[in-house]
């Protein structure tokens, strides 16, 4: 069956240091691919997607991720986090409308 | 962003009985809505795809008769879980794009969390 899988349950960091959160997918053909992030008490919002064309994708809020085919993954980067940026994270890959969520990484900042 | 609403946020109900939660698009049209579950510490899991106007298409091991969906405006949507039983207790979220395709953006509600007595 397909799946999503993301591989840290919880991360905790301190502020300023460098963040990534693995997701791996086992999807064959042709796919696309979302994080999506989930602060405190909110619904969850779209941070960024890929389509087609640069690997490298850039976000909002200094996010990017990078879809590595060979790798089958889609990890969500930020250089340097921040206490805000305490939250749920999701990564989500769609396949000729199936559409799928990892289970998410919670991730806590230290200020 | 868009946004979308869902109502209640939060419900309690005793085995047996229905309950009805609202998914609305407050300031753009839904063309497809979607519904999830999700369990504590897991993905959410779609359980069902509906465009306005048309009958939800179920995901597999999703019971129709069960989870009522209907969208029948382009800025709201319904999802009646009928006789409930404690293991339907979970965390549904609502999301809505503009589009037909689920590769359009989802915009996504703030979740109801239903428990069954």
């Amino acid at each position: 069956a397909q799946s999503v899988s993301q591989h840290n349950h919880h991360v905790i960091l301190s502020e300023a240091a460098s963040l990534e959160l693995g997701c791996n997918y086992s999807y064959g053909g042709t796919v696309n691919l979302f994080w999506y992030v989930q602060y405190p008490g909110q619904h969850l919002q779209l941070l960024l997607k890929y389509f087609s064309g640069d690997p490298l994708v850039k976000g909002i809020k200094g996010f990017e991720a990078e879809f590595i085919k060979s790798k089958f993954s889609f990890n969500l980067r930020k250089p340097s986090v921040q206490w805000s940026d305490t939250a749920e994270y999701f990564c989500a890959v769609n396949s000729l409308n199936d559409m799928r969520f990892g289970a998410g990484t919670r991730l806590t900042v230290k200020p | 962003g868009a946004v979308v609403s869902q109502h209640p946020s939060r419900v309690i109900c005793k085995s047996g009985t229905s309950v009805k939660i609202e998914c609305r698009s407050l300031d753009f049209q839904a063309t497809t809505m979607f519904w999830y579950r999700q369990f504590p510490k897991q993905s959410l899991m779609l359980m069902a795809t509906s465009n306005e106007g048309s009958k939800a298409t179920y995901e597999q091991g999703v019971e129709k008769d069960k989870f009522l969906i209907n969208h029948a405006s382009l800025t709201l949507s319904t999802l009646t879980v009928t006789s409930a039983h404690p293991e339907d207790s979970s965390f549904y979220i609502c999301s809505g794009t503009e589009g037909l395709s689920s590769t359009d953006t989802q915009y996504f509600g703030p979740g109801t969390r239903l428990t069954v007595l």
